[in-house]
């Protein structure tokens, strides 16, 4: 079964509204969350990595007023997106890093499919 | 310069064949971890091999090979007796380091693969 989940799925928001994404990992603590974005036929380009407690440190280009993310927990990462405009509409994918078991591991979520109008 | 290279945006394979998705990296890091990853149409990032910068042997997982060809900085992915379930989006990733906390998966552009009956 799942070990990442994403919630929601898929959200469609007005322009200049606000979006929260949820990452939860299900049966492991998370040292690390990263939070990437996919456009329709490209790569997965990685925005920030975020450890518990500490602030995200955001790739180059990566507005970090625009992308809050906040992982407040060893189980829970959030990322919202402020006044969201159409060229933020993307799929948004988290990946969930630390020890299941005796192993370290990193699972990817389902992701979010956000679509601005 | 670009660390990982998938030159293939899509393959095409007969049922029940073999199939290599190619995939080659650079770094200057004598650790560093390779994954291959297969992303279906609905977008979840499904994990498929790793193998470690110092493995001795080509990982190996079911119908999954890697071939790693270290002092050629390449890491193909054979996919062996190829099903209609195999078609999705592959994606080839790296990690330098040795897998620390916050060490971030780099992803190639990825590649179609398509399975004909």
């Amino acid at each position: 079964g799942a070990v990442v989940s994403q919630h929601p799925s898929r959200v469609i928001c007005k322009s200049g509204t606000s979006v929260k994404i949820e990452c939860r990992s299900l049966d492991f603590q998370a040292t690390t969350m990263f939070w990437y974005r996919q456009f329709p036929k490209q790569s997965l380009m990685l925005m920030a990595t975020s450890n518990e407690g500490s602030k995200a440190t955001y790739e180059q280009g990566v507005e970090k007023d625009k992308f809050l993310i906040n992982h407040a927990s060893l189980t829970l990462s959030t990322l919202t997106v402020t006044s969201a405009h159409p060229e933020d509409s993307s799929f948004y994918i988290c990946s969930a890093r630390g020890r299941r078991g005796a192993r370290e591991t990193q699972y990817f979520g389902p992701g979010t499919r956000l679509l601005v109008l | 310069a670009q660390k990982i290279t998938q030159t293939q945006p899509g393959m095409f394979v007969q049922e029940k064949e073999a199939v290599t998705l190619d995939c080659t990296y650079d770094t200057s890091d004598p650790s560093y971890g390779l994954f291959w990853y297969k992303q279906p149409s609905s977008g979840e990032m499904i994990f498929l091999i790793y193998q470690g910068s110092y493995d001795q042997q080509n990982a190996t997982e079911g119908r999954y090979s890697l071939n790693f060809q270290k002092a050629r900085k390449s890491a193909n992915l054979v996919i062996s007796a190829s099903q209609l379930g195999d078609s999705a989006m592959y994606f080839c990733a790296m990690r330098e380091g040795r897998g620390g906390a916050t060490n971030k998966l780099i992803f190639g552009t990825g590649t179609l693969l398509a399975v004909q009956p």
